[in-house]
């Protein structure tokens, strides 16, 4: 069955743009992870969903950075303004719930901003 | 807080060698405890898994035991193939803590 996809899997941004990453998860999982990994580190949390409900945004690191989910299906990470230190991957993840079962991750968004 | 602390790379084997990457976790109560890879163009996979102290997860010739009292879950791997070049990932998380805490990753590169 189809993974987790996103889109789009490259975006090269100028400094100051908007961007927007879109994940489609899983069809029928209800959690929805956002992560970012900076280059030679691991991933790092950034928000969560439960259906539409974001019950979790502690890891988003300005308040440039904007998560949805509206129909609790795929969701959307907009990045205002991007800076150079947003460059990285961003990694969407979903699971049937969350505990202890598996996050099945997306080939992530690879962001540059120049 | 929870964090994850891995060791450093890389790794550089011949294949049919003996594997283990260490992983010690400082965690609030009770975590599970999780081993992702990522091969090369690839996405992160979970290669395996253990939900409680002394539980062993094992997938693919890979092992790792759930060590409370060193707070450690260090993979193993009796004979390596090329095939398993990768980055690894040991994380934890689970139960109220639903998102995951990742190390920092350790290349591992096998030589035929």
């Amino acid at each position: 069955g189809a993974g987790v996809s996103q889109s789009p899997r490259y975006k090269v941004a100028k400094r100051g743009q908007d961007v927007a990453l879109r994940c489609d998860p899983i069809s029928g999982h209800v959690s929805l992870f956002w992560y970012q990994q900076a280059l030679g580190q691991g991933p790092e949390f950034l928000t969560y969903f439960q259906n539409e409900a974001q019950l979790d945004k502690s890891g988003l690191p300005s308040d440039r950075f904007f998560a949805e989910r509206p129909e609790g299906s795929v969701s959307t990470l907009k990045i205002q303004r991007t800076q150079q230190e947003d460059s990285a991957v961003y990694l969407c993840a979903s699971s049937t719930s969350g505990g202890t079962y598996e996050q099945y991750f997306g080939p992530g968004t690879r962001l540059t901003v120049t | 807080g929870d964090s994850v602390t891995q060791m450093e790379g890389p790794v550089t084997l011949s294949e049919e060698a003996f594997l283990t990457i260490n992983c010690t976790y400082t965690a609030t109560g009770y975590p599970s405890l999780f081993w992702y890879v990522q091969y090369p163009g690839e996405g992160l996979q979970l290669l395996l898994k253990a939900t409680k102290a002394d539980d062993k997860g094992s997938n693919k010739g890979f092992e790792a035991t759930y060590r409370k009292e060193t707070t450690s879950f260090h993979l193993e791997k009796g004979s390596v193939q090329v095939s398993d070049s990768a980055v690894y990932f040991c994380a934890l998380g689970g139960g109220s803590n639903y998102k995951l805490t990742f190390g920092k990753g350790t290349l591992l590169t096998v030589n035929p």
